[in-house]
């Protein structure tokens, strides 16, 4: 069965305090993982997609990396409005269904 | 170009009452799937259908729960006799090509949020 962890579950960040969020994965024949944000009473917003290890995706102050075992988003110099709940996702195997992980609500405070 | 959307946004609905989830996927999109967040939960896949078909409902709950994906006209996630239990945030989603290299990402909808009472 597909598993994703994402850790840490919630993140406090100051305004300008780069991090990063991980998102680990054990799953058969990885196709895709990709990587959403989600604001309050909202629907997933689609951010990037990785299909290679060493691959990496680029966005504003956001940038997505993928090994074979896990991935993380990088957020640098964040702001306020970045404030929201970062989901992961993975595409494996013969199913084309998303198998997500519990997400990592972030918090960065002005 | 107008996403996915979903209707309504928000459904009240009575123990033992039916309760119907629309969702029109983006144009040109032919795949559509159903998803589930329960409170304090994680999104769950529930469905993935395409027109006419369903190919895969295996997150699906085996009663009381059904959908659709007609020729002409929105998907329909279809819930019968609802319990409490079933309050949650229901997701539509849909992508181009999810078999293929490229372009196969899923753009989700603003979602329904049910409340059973």
């Amino acid at each position: 069965e597909d598993q994703v962890t994402q850790s840490p579950e919630a993140l406090r960040l100051q305004e300008g305090e780069s991090s990063s969020l991980n998102c680990s994965y054990t799953v058969s024949g990885l196709r895709g993982l990709f990587w959403y944000r989600q604001d309050p009473g909202k629907g997933p917003e689609f951010l990037f997609t990785l299909y290679s290890a060493g691959e990496e995706k680029e966005k504003e102050r956001l940038k997505a990396t993928l090994t074979k075992k896990e991935s993380f988003l990088h957020i640098t110099a964040p702001k306020p409005e970045d404030s929201a709940t970062y989901l992961c996702a993975v595409q494996a195997g013969a199913g084309n269904m998303l198998t997500f992980g519990g997400g990592t609500r972030l918090m960065v405070k002005p | 170009n107008a996403g996915v959307m979903q209707n309504p946004r928000h459904l009240v609905r009575r123990r033992g009452q039916e309760a119907r989830l629309r969702c029109s996927p983006m144009k040109g999109h032919s795949h559509v799937y159903w998803y589930r967040q329960l409170p304090e939960e994680g999104l769950k896949f529930m469905v993935y259908l395409q027109k006419e078909n369903i190919i895969d409902e295996s997150g699906m709950p085996k009663e009381r729960f059904s959908a659709e994906f007609p020729k002409e006209g929105p998907s329909i996630l279809r819930i019968q006799q609802v319990v409490r239990g079933d309050s949650a945030a229901y997701f539509c989603a849909s992508s181009l090509y999810p078999g293929q290299r490229r372009n196969t990402e899923a753009f989700f909808g603003q979602g329904t949020r049910l409340t059973v009472v």
